[in-house]
């Protein structure tokens, strides 16, 4: 069983849906991160989270560290939405630089 | 432009060639990164060096080397290339030794071996 999971791992919908995209984790973590990844294989990280909740425009990104699970949300989703978010979380022990990822969640949205 | 550089963009070798990957970070970062994307294992890290230093290792194999410079510019070594070893490579970027504070990727060097 992989450390980080997401689902869905594939998602389509209509331009203007609000999207949710889910990740659990198994592991201590002391961070975790949302990144997106375009076609064309460029990675931006989106947001890092250790609690609550962040929101930078349409995007909103929850975690719930005792369930070990966070979301990512979009909303009025739109075409350029389209892409691959990936989970990753970083250990909780100090020092310990290793992210681990999900296998991601392809997004396409149909206009 | 993200402001970590990557080159080459792609790089097409045969099996058994050694090939190197190098990687400028944003100005002012201390921290590289470096990951390997292929197909059937997602992304993985593989290892960090913090001003010139190994930080952390995670799955690199022992083909595989890397370092950082005095200028900070880091270079990955794949020597005794196997197919599987097709993959994008990403380094990243951060001005401390973590990533909890921000950091970026570069645009990534698409390594194809036949």
């Amino acid at each position: 069983k992989n450390e980080v999971e997401q689902s869905p791992q594939n998602l389509t919908a209509q331009e203007g849906e609000f999207i949710t995209i889910n990740c659990s984790y198994s592991v201590g973590i002391s961070a975790l991160h949302w990144l997106q990844q375009h076609p064309g294989g460029g990675i931006v990280s989106l947001f890092m989270l250790s609690s609550g909740k962040k929101k930078h425009g349409r995007l909103i990104a929850t975690i719930n560290i005792q369930e070990k699970h966070s979301s990512l949300h979009i909303t009025a989703s739109h075409p350029r939405d389209s892409a691959v978010y990936i989970c990753a979380v970083l250990g909780a022990n100090f020092g310990n630089e290793k992210l681990t990822f999900g296998t991601g969640t392809r997004l396409t949205i149909i206009p | 432009d993200s402001g970590v550089t990557q080159t080459p963009k792609h790089l097409i070798t045969a099996t058994g060639q050694r090939v190197t990957l190098r990687c400028s970070p944003r100005s002012g970062d201390l921290s590289v990164y470096w990951y390997q994307q292929s197909l059937d294992q997602g992304l993985q890290f593989l290892i960090q060096y913090y001003n010139g230093e190994e930080r952390a290792k995670g799955n690199i194999l022992e083909r595989f080397s890397a370092q950082q410079f005095p200028d900070l510019h880091s270079e990955l070594n794949l020597s005794s290339l196997e197919l599987g070893d097709s993959a994008l490579y990403f380094c990243a970027s951060s001005v401390m030794d973590t990533t909890n504070y921000g950091y970026t990727f570069g645009s990534g060097t698409r390594l194809t071996v036949v």
